[in-house]
């Protein structure tokens, strides 16, 4: 089975802090995806790669960046995080061109204070 | 309007009973349709993979597909109280990118 592992269950950070979000999966898939889901809002897509060095601007980029320097790691960055970046953020993944469903993480719930 | 339309719930129903989930959706490209179940504070999982219009079965789960109307369903037999999660729907057009767009998910609550 693939497995999606995001490094931190649980994260608790103070505003303005600079915050690391790791995802690593271990089936040499292309595709990687960050959400965040919020209650009411569903999951929306932060960022998304499709190679090593390629990234997109999902559709709420502003404060995130993010890194891909190895096919198996996508991290997700806060740049300096604030209190409406408090939500739950999920990675997925899924092989490059194809219409299989994505594999996601077990999620990361943030908590900026 | 959202390109994909899902009743947040809550649905409530008691041990055993047929439930029904469903989507609606505006982009007639769509051609992949997916169900995903998530559990409190875990990620989702993928439940139910179809591609075009008819149904689709996997023992207790049931998805259809009526590309006609832009709506698909997800039927739950005999449910159990471990079914209680959220239920999201997702689905994808044949372009470059498949990129997934997900309903925001309706919660189900089976009652022992």
């Amino acid at each position: 089975d693939v497995k999606v592992t995001q490094s931190s269950r649980y994260l608790v950070k103070r505003t303005g802090e600079k915050v690391f979000l790791e995802c690593v999966q271990d089936m040499d898939h292309e595709n990687m995806f960050w959400y965040r889901q919020d209650p009411g809002l569903g999951l929306r897509l932060i960022y998304f790669s499709y190679d090593v060095k390629m990234k997109e601007k999902g559709d709420i980029p502003e404060g995130y960046s993010v890194s891909r320097e190895k096919k198996e790691r996508f991290s997700l960055i806060l740049e300096s995080a604030s209190t409406n970046q408090t939500s739950m953020y999920l990675c997925a993944s899924r092989p490059g061109s194809s219409s299989y469903g994505y594999t996601f993480g077990s999620g990361t719930r943030l908590t900026v204070v | 309007q959202k390109e994909v339309e899902q009743d947040p719930g809550p649905l409530s129903v008691p041990e055993g009973a047929i439930v029904s989930l469903n989507c609606t959706y505006s982009n007639s490209a769509f051609q992949y349709f997916m169900w995903y179940r998530q559990y409190s504070r875990k990620g989702p999982e993928l439940l139910m993979y179809t591609y075009s219009s008819g149904n689709k079965e996997d023992g207790r789960f049931t998805a259809q597909v009526d590309k006609s109307s832009k709506y698909i369903s997800l039927f739950i037999r005999d449910s159990q109280p471990s079914d209680s999660a959220t239920y999201l729907c997702a689905m994808s057009g044949k372009d470059s990118s498949y990129k997934l767009i997900f309903g925001s998910g309706t919660r189900l609550l089976v009652r022992p």
